[in-house]
């Protein structure tokens, strides 16, 4: 069974503090995937990567970054943290491309309040 | 951008009785999936059907490209069931999806 494992899984931090979700892929797969889940708003792709040295932008993007120094990697940076910025986030590899599946495997969630 | 409509957003049922979860989506795709989320936890694949009719158990899914549709059955629901179904619309090659905004489902004993 594919394994993606976030951390932390509980998070508060204050207003203008910095804050790193990490997330651990043992799928060998080569796309990850950050996103939010909001009440009203269900699941919002903030980042993804096609793989190591590599992210793109997902559809809301603005105040985040995200890094992959490796295949198994893949961490979200919210430089500034702001109380907009409180809610679940998930992580997700994906087995997409050549003979791959297309299926995304999400890890457990991390659930983020900003003060 | 992707519009992707799911539909009911919320059904309580009998245990025993069957449900028919709906999403539409608005432009073309590479494929559907459908996700079950527990309350309070993670989202589990549970199908990934670019087109036809695909099947587990009590659970079947089918997808209507040319009527940009998908759908999931859930037959004889148990109370177990419970929690909120998600679609997603797969789409630039498979790299990206779209959510729907989830259909939650209560099954009552």
């Amino acid at each position: 069974e594919a394994a993606v494992t976030q951390s932390p899984r509980n998070k508060v931090a204050v207003t203008g503090g910095k804050v790193t979700l990490s997330c651990n892929q043992t799928n060998n797969h080569n796309n990850m995937y950050w996103y939010r889940q909001d009440t009203g708003h269900g699941l919002r792709l903030i980042h993804y990567s096609y793989g190591a040295g590599s992210t793109e932008k997902g559809d809301i993007p603005d105040g985040y970054k995200a890094s992959r120094p490796s295949q198994e990697n893949f961490s979200l940076i919210l430089e500034l943290a702001t109380p907009s910025q409180t809610s679940v986030y998930f992580c997700a590899s994906g087995d997409v491309g050549g003979r791959g599946t297309g299926q995304l495997y999400f890890g457990e969630g991390s659930k983020l309040t900003v003060l | 951008g992707q519009q992707v409509q799911q539909s009911p957003a919320s059904l309580v049922l009998q245990e025993g009785e069957n449900a028919e979860l709906q999403c539409n989506f608005s432009t073309s795709l590479n494929s559907m999936q459908w996700f079950y989320q527990r309350p309070g936890g993670s989202l589990v694949s549970l199908f990934y059907n670019p087109s036809g009719t695909k099947h587990s158990g009590r659970l079947t899914s089918t997808t209507v490209i040319k009527e940009r549709r998908s759908s999931l059955h859930i037959s004889s629901s148990q109370t177990t069931d419970s929690g909120t179904y998600l679609c997603a619309l797969v789409y630039n090659a498979g790299a990206k999806l779209t959510f729907g905004g989830g259909t939650r489902l209560t099954v009552r004993p």
